[in-house]
């Protein structure tokens, strides 16, 4: 089981829906969740982290986590064809302060 | 703003040749990482850095080596490049703390005929 699983997609919305990217870990003692995009030919910039049960919002993103199933997930409303990218889950490695473990990303696909 | 910077863009080795991929940051982080990014795989922790002169190894450290002599440079040696260790190399840092945002820089296509 890899440590930390993505759905590659590509997944495909409209504009102005709702894109949902979903992120599964598998060590119980993570704690802190991060969300990079990368757009084609560019390095990875992070978007949000989340480290406690629930929702956390920042203006269009969404990241909400459950820490029970062991999973993350990332809600881009109003999705904009500016949002089409590769989305990589990163989960800080239980016991190390420094160590991010990627899940392979999920291409996203906003059409006009 | 932070800036994290690689000495090449794109770079094209013969098997068998000793590699320097080189990387500098400009915001004073003590941690610096080399990943390397192919695709269905996702980005890979080749080794990371905490301190000038420490390292350690991360995933996938087999065929490589580090050096980091200077708090802002990290360098990622490949002493006898393999095919197999073509790829996209990412190098990252960020300060200490559980929630610091890491930064890449633009990464380096390496290619090993």
């Amino acid at each position: 089981q890899k440590e930390v699983e993505q759905n590659s997609g590509p997944l495909s919305v409209p504009e102005g829906a709702i894109a949902s990217l979903n992120c599964t870990y598998s060590d119980r003692g993570s704690q802190s969740f991060f969300w990079y995009r990368q757009y084609s030919g560019k390095s990875p910039e992070l978007i949000m982290f989340i480290y406690s049960n629930g929702d956390k919002e920042d203006g269009r993103f969404t990241a909400q986590l459950n820490k029970a199933s062991q999973y993350v997930s990332l809600l881009i409303r109003d999705s904009q064809p500016s949002d089409s990218a590769t989305y990589l889950c990163a989960v800080k490695k239980p016991g190390s302060a420094r160590q991010l473990t990627f899940g392979s990303g999920t291409q996203l696909t906003v059409l006009p | 703003d932070v800036k994290v910077t690689q000495s090449s863009r794109y770079l094209v080795k013969r098997t068998g040749e000793k590699v320097f991929l080189e990387c500098v940051q400009d915001m004073d982080h003590e941690n610096m990482f080399w990943y390397r990014q192919d695709p269905g795989l996702g980005l890979r922790l080749i080794y990371f850095s905490y301190d000038v002169k420490m390292k350690e190894k991360g995933d996938i450290p087999e065929g490589y080596s580090v050096s980091r002599e200077k708090k802002e440079r990290f360098s990622l040696i490949l002493e006898s490049a393999s095919t197999n260790q073509t790829s996209m190399y990412l190098c990252a840092s960020r300060t200490s703390g559980s929630l610091n945002e890491q930064f890449f820089g633009p990464g380096t296509r390496l290619t090993v005929l």
